[in-house]
């Protein structure tokens, strides 16, 4: 069985510069979540999906934050313009039931 | 507010030993805990969990215990190997609100 996939891994981009993820999650997984990871701290949930629906983004930052789960399936986060404050490790999750979130492998971000 | 807080940065146990991993949570709603593994470049990897209404769950070399009154779980892994050296994450959940709530990580180092 895939894992979730994630692309690109790494990304440096100058500040102002507008920049997008892309998740692909296990296949049959309802739920899908991104998440942002700083250095040295353990990854915060940004915004949380049920099939299309987005059922909780309340720390998803949206003056410059936006995502999309068209068709329920594949997600893009997507950050415009980029702060120097956004670098840091986004990973994208999914779930099928219960508790348990299966991880990317995430997107590295470096903001110059 | 820091909900789940682990207070070891670091933690290096030599091959064979136990190793134990703390977590303090704050949020007595909290009724699920799990632990994550993650390697260098890798998205976290569920270890184990246990739910609020268990004091311990064991899986192979993994335990988990929960002590709800003093709000403390621990991971004890024995005996340790050097390919369990990563870091380590505990995460909560509150009811079935999907959403996890992570620890900022202990990195575990097992030394041949």
């Amino acid at each position: 069985e895939a894992g979730v996939v994630q692309s690109p891994r790494y990304k440096i981009i100058e500040k102002k510069q507008p920049v997008a993820f892309w998740c692909n999650p296990i296949s049959g997984h309802n739920t899908l979540y991104w998440y942002r990871q700083n250095l040295g701290q353990g990854p915060e949930l940004l915004i949380r999906y049920e099939n299309e629906e987005a059922v909780d983004d309340s720390q998803l930052p949206k003056d410059r934050f936006s995502a999309e789960r068209l068709k329920g399936v594949d997600s893009t986060l997507k950050i415009q313009p980029a702060e120097l404050g956004d670098s840091a490790v986004y990973l994208c999750a999914s779930s099928l039931v219960g508790y348990e979130q299966y991880f990317g492998p995430g997107t590295r971000l470096t903001v110059t | 507010d820091q909900q789940v807080k682990q207070n070891s940065p670091s933690l290096s146990v030599q091959e064979g030993r136990i190793s134990i991993l703390n977590c303090d949570y704050t949020n007595s709603m909290f009724d699920y805990f799990l632990w994550y593994k993650k390697y260098p470049a890798e998205g976290p990897t569920f270890l184990i969990s246990i739910s609020s209404i268990k004091d311990k769950n064991e899986d192979g070399r993994f335990t988990v215990f929960l002590n709800k009154s003093a709000k403390h779980l621990s991971l004890h892994i024995v005996p340790s190997q050097p390919g369990d050296s990563a870091v380590y994450f505990c995460a909560a959940s509150e009811g079935n609100t999907g959403k996890l709530i992570f620890g900022q990580g202990t990195t575990l180092q097992v030394k041949p």
